[in-house]
Protein backbone atom coordinates (compact mmCIF):
# COMPACT_ATOMS: atom_id res chain seq x y z
CA UNK A 1 0.00 0.00 0.00
CA UNK A 2 1.41 3.14 -1.41
CA UNK A 3 -0.56 6.73 -0.28
CA UNK A 4 1.67 10.07 -1.80
CA UNK A 5 0.30 13.14 -1.20
CA UNK A 6 0.85 16.75 -2.95
CA UNK A 7 3.35 19.03 -2.35
CA UNK A 8 3.78 21.80 0.19
CA UNK A 9 1.84 24.92 0.11
CA UNK A 10 2.18 28.53 1.29
CA UNK A 11 -1.30 30.52 1.51
CA UNK A 12 -2.49 33.94 2.60
CA UNK A 13 -5.27 34.33 5.59
CA UNK A 14 -8.58 33.75 3.50
CA UNK A 15 -7.35 31.43 1.00
CA UNK A 16 -8.36 28.06 0.49
CA UNK A 17 -6.06 24.95 -0.40
CA UNK A 18 -6.35 21.66 -1.63
CA UNK A 19 -4.39 18.31 -1.35
CA UNK A 20 -4.65 15.70 -2.93
CA UNK A 21 -3.62 12.53 -2.16
CA UNK A 22 -2.84 8.93 -4.35
CA UNK A 23 -3.45 5.84 -3.20
CA UNK A 24 -1.90 2.28 -4.39
CA UNK A 25 -1.34 -1.22 -4.01
CA UNK A 26 -5.25 -1.86 -2.58
CA UNK A 27 -9.12 -2.03 -3.90
CA UNK A 28 -9.30 2.00 -3.57
CA UNK A 29 -13.12 2.02 -2.86
CA UNK A 30 -12.23 -0.71 0.16
CA UNK A 31 -11.21 1.16 2.83
CA UNK A 32 -12.34 4.63 3.88
CA UNK A 33 -9.39 7.61 4.02
CA UNK A 34 -8.98 10.07 6.71
CA UNK A 35 -7.63 13.22 7.08
CA UNK A 36 -5.42 13.98 10.35
CA UNK A 37 -3.41 17.30 11.02
CA UNK A 38 -1.04 18.22 13.43
CA UNK A 39 -0.28 21.98 13.94
CA UNK A 40 3.74 22.38 15.08
CA UNK A 41 4.40 21.07 18.45
CA UNK A 42 1.24 19.74 19.20
CA UNK A 43 -0.91 16.29 18.58
CA UNK A 44 -2.59 15.48 15.72
CA UNK A 45 -6.63 16.10 15.29
CA UNK A 46 -8.97 14.43 13.39
CA UNK A 47 -10.53 16.80 10.59
CA UNK A 48 -12.81 13.97 8.92
CA UNK A 49 -13.18 11.29 6.45
CA UNK A 50 -14.78 9.77 3.31
CA UNK A 51 -16.37 6.75 1.91
CA UNK A 52 -14.53 6.41 -1.42
CA UNK A 53 -17.56 3.87 -2.75
CA UNK A 54 -19.98 6.45 -2.25
CA UNK A 55 -18.24 9.71 -1.80
CA UNK A 56 -19.99 10.30 1.66
CA UNK A 57 -17.81 12.71 3.99
CA UNK A 58 -18.60 13.05 7.71
CA UNK A 59 -16.62 15.92 9.05
CA UNK A 60 -15.42 16.65 12.66
CA UNK A 61 -17.71 19.40 13.95
CA UNK A 62 -14.85 22.08 13.63
CA UNK A 63 -14.42 21.98 10.50
CA UNK A 64 -17.30 21.57 9.34
CA UNK A 65 -19.07 24.00 6.87
CA UNK A 66 -14.85 24.95 5.97
CA UNK A 67 -13.90 21.75 4.48
CA UNK A 68 -14.40 19.52 1.25
CA UNK A 69 -13.11 15.69 0.63
CA UNK A 70 -13.68 14.61 -2.45
CA UNK A 71 -12.78 11.13 -3.83
CA UNK A 72 -11.85 10.48 -7.98
CA UNK A 73 -12.22 6.42 -8.42
CA UNK A 74 -10.69 6.11 -11.64
CA UNK A 75 -7.39 7.38 -10.45
CA UNK A 76 -7.97 6.30 -6.91
CA UNK A 77 -7.35 10.04 -5.79
CA UNK A 78 -9.03 11.40 -2.80
CA UNK A 79 -8.68 15.51 -2.13
CA UNK A 80 -9.36 17.44 0.41
CA UNK A 81 -9.91 21.29 0.53
CA UNK A 82 -9.83 23.70 3.45
CA UNK A 83 -11.35 27.39 3.03
CA UNK A 84 -11.10 30.42 5.28
CA UNK A 85 -7.79 29.70 5.78
CA UNK A 86 -6.11 31.29 9.25
CA UNK A 87 -2.73 31.40 10.43
CA UNK A 88 -3.78 28.73 13.00
CA UNK A 89 -4.30 25.90 10.22
CA UNK A 90 -0.65 25.81 9.58
CA UNK A 91 0.09 22.35 10.08
CA UNK A 92 1.04 19.28 8.52
CA UNK A 93 -2.05 17.48 7.00
CA UNK A 94 -2.00 13.88 6.58
CA UNK A 95 -4.45 11.39 4.04
CA UNK A 96 -4.72 8.23 5.77
CA UNK A 97 -6.41 5.10 4.96
CA UNK A 98 -8.26 3.08 7.60
CA UNK A 99 -8.80 -0.65 6.83
CA UNK A 100 -11.37 -0.56 10.02
CA UNK A 101 -11.56 -0.81 13.29
CA UNK A 102 -11.25 3.10 13.12
CA UNK A 103 -7.50 2.72 13.67
CA UNK A 104 -5.58 4.64 11.01
CA UNK A 105 -3.24 2.05 8.98
CA UNK A 106 -1.52 3.55 5.77
CA UNK A 107 -0.45 7.12 6.23
CA UNK A 108 0.66 9.45 3.41
CA UNK A 109 3.63 11.53 3.61
CA UNK A 110 2.46 14.70 4.85
CA UNK A 111 1.93 17.78 3.20
CA UNK A 112 3.17 21.28 4.73
CA UNK A 113 0.50 23.78 4.86
CA UNK A 114 1.81 27.20 5.94
CA UNK A 115 -0.63 30.10 6.06
CA UNK A 116 0.51 33.64 6.26
CA UNK A 117 -0.94 36.57 7.65
CA UNK B 1 -13.90 18.37 22.46
CA UNK B 2 -11.09 17.76 24.74
CA UNK B 3 -8.33 15.43 23.49
CA UNK B 4 -7.06 12.65 25.65
CA UNK B 5 -4.61 13.01 28.64
CA UNK B 6 -1.18 11.89 28.13
CA UNK B 7 1.94 12.33 30.15
CA UNK B 8 3.98 14.83 27.94
CA UNK B 9 7.09 12.72 29.06
CA UNK B 10 8.47 9.31 30.07
CA UNK B 11 11.69 8.07 30.38
CA UNK B 12 13.53 4.55 31.00
CA UNK B 13 16.90 2.93 30.35
CA UNK B 14 17.45 0.05 27.73
CA UNK B 15 15.85 -3.05 28.74
CA UNK B 16 13.09 -1.92 31.03
CA UNK B 17 9.74 -1.53 30.73
CA UNK B 18 7.72 1.55 30.50
CA UNK B 19 3.68 2.56 30.36
CA UNK B 20 1.99 5.33 28.75
CA UNK B 21 -1.55 6.15 30.11
CA UNK B 22 -4.10 7.59 27.79
CA UNK B 23 -7.30 9.05 29.76
CA UNK B 24 -10.29 9.70 28.55
CA UNK B 25 -14.34 9.76 29.41
CA UNK B 26 -17.23 7.29 29.24
CA UNK B 27 -18.07 8.74 25.89
CA UNK B 28 -14.66 7.55 24.39
CA UNK B 29 -12.39 5.71 26.32
CA UNK B 30 -14.72 3.90 28.26
CA UNK B 31 -16.88 3.02 26.45
CA UNK B 32 -14.87 2.45 22.71
CA UNK B 33 -12.62 -0.94 22.36
CA UNK B 34 -11.14 1.36 19.51
CA UNK B 35 -8.41 2.95 20.87
CA UNK B 36 -5.05 2.83 19.26
CA UNK B 37 -2.41 3.77 19.67
CA UNK B 38 0.97 5.11 17.22
CA UNK B 39 4.79 6.03 16.82
CA UNK B 40 6.15 8.94 15.00
CA UNK B 41 9.80 9.76 15.19
CA UNK B 42 10.40 12.99 14.53
CA UNK B 43 10.09 14.37 10.51
CA UNK B 44 7.97 11.25 10.50
CA UNK B 45 4.28 10.16 9.59
CA UNK B 46 2.91 8.44 12.86
CA UNK B 47 2.80 4.56 12.39
CA UNK B 48 -0.23 2.21 14.08
CA UNK B 49 1.41 -0.19 16.70
CA UNK B 50 -2.11 -1.16 18.15
CA UNK B 51 -5.26 -0.56 17.62
CA UNK B 52 -8.44 -2.48 19.02
CA UNK B 53 -7.13 -1.63 22.82
CA UNK B 54 -4.83 -4.50 21.96
CA UNK B 55 -4.04 -5.96 18.86
CA UNK B 56 -0.86 -5.47 16.83
CA UNK B 57 -0.88 -5.07 13.43
CA UNK B 58 1.59 -8.09 11.08
CA UNK B 59 5.29 -6.63 11.79
CA UNK B 60 4.42 -4.90 14.81
CA UNK B 61 6.85 -6.15 17.73
CA UNK B 62 5.10 -8.11 20.49
CA UNK B 63 7.19 -5.75 22.72
CA UNK B 64 4.35 -3.03 22.34
CA UNK B 65 1.19 -4.03 23.82
CA UNK B 66 -2.15 -2.16 25.03
CA UNK B 67 -4.64 -2.11 27.60
CA UNK B 68 -7.86 -0.34 28.72
CA UNK B 69 -9.07 -0.27 32.27
CA UNK B 70 -12.09 2.18 33.02
CA UNK B 71 -11.64 5.46 31.16
CA UNK B 72 -7.48 5.13 30.65
CA UNK B 73 -5.78 3.17 27.93
CA UNK B 74 -2.32 2.28 28.64
CA UNK B 75 0.81 1.22 25.96
CA UNK B 76 3.51 -0.73 27.25
CA UNK B 77 7.09 -0.98 25.68
CA UNK B 78 9.25 -3.73 27.00
CA UNK B 79 12.87 -4.58 26.68
CA UNK B 80 13.07 -0.29 25.67
CA UNK B 81 15.58 0.19 22.96
CA UNK B 82 17.06 3.33 21.97
CA UNK B 83 14.83 2.93 18.28
CA UNK B 84 11.90 3.01 20.76
CA UNK B 85 12.48 7.10 21.45
CA UNK B 86 10.22 8.79 19.74
CA UNK B 87 6.98 10.17 20.18
CA UNK B 88 3.37 8.50 21.53
CA UNK B 89 -0.17 8.84 20.44
CA UNK B 90 -2.98 7.06 21.84
CA UNK B 91 -6.94 7.61 19.77
CA UNK B 92 -10.38 6.73 20.88
CA UNK B 93 -13.56 6.68 19.02
CA UNK B 94 -16.24 8.82 20.24
CA UNK B 95 -19.41 9.30 20.82
CA UNK B 96 -19.40 12.96 20.03
CA UNK B 97 -19.71 15.38 17.18
CA UNK B 98 -15.42 14.80 16.56
CA UNK B 99 -15.95 10.40 16.11
CA UNK B 100 -11.76 10.16 16.63
CA UNK B 101 -9.69 11.99 19.17
CA UNK B 102 -6.46 12.10 19.52
CA UNK B 103 -3.94 12.23 23.30
CA UNK B 104 -2.07 15.07 23.47
CA UNK B 105 1.30 12.91 22.55
CA UNK B 106 3.75 11.29 24.96
CA UNK B 107 7.89 11.92 24.54
CA UNK B 108 9.42 8.91 25.19
CA UNK B 109 13.07 9.32 26.10
CA UNK B 110 15.70 5.88 26.11
CA UNK B 111 18.11 7.07 28.54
Amino acid sequence: VQVVQSGAEVKETGASVKVSCKTSGYNFIAYDIHWVRQAPGQGPQWMGSINPSNGVATFAQKFEGRVTMTRDTAITTANMELRRLEPDDTAIYYCVTSTGFWAFHYWGQGTRVTVSS
Amino acid sequence: QSALTQPASVSGSPGQSIAISCTGTGSDVGRSNFVSWYQQHPGKAPKLLIFEVNRRPSGISDRFSGSKSGNTASLTISGLQGEDEADYFCTSHTTGNTLILFGGGTKLTVL
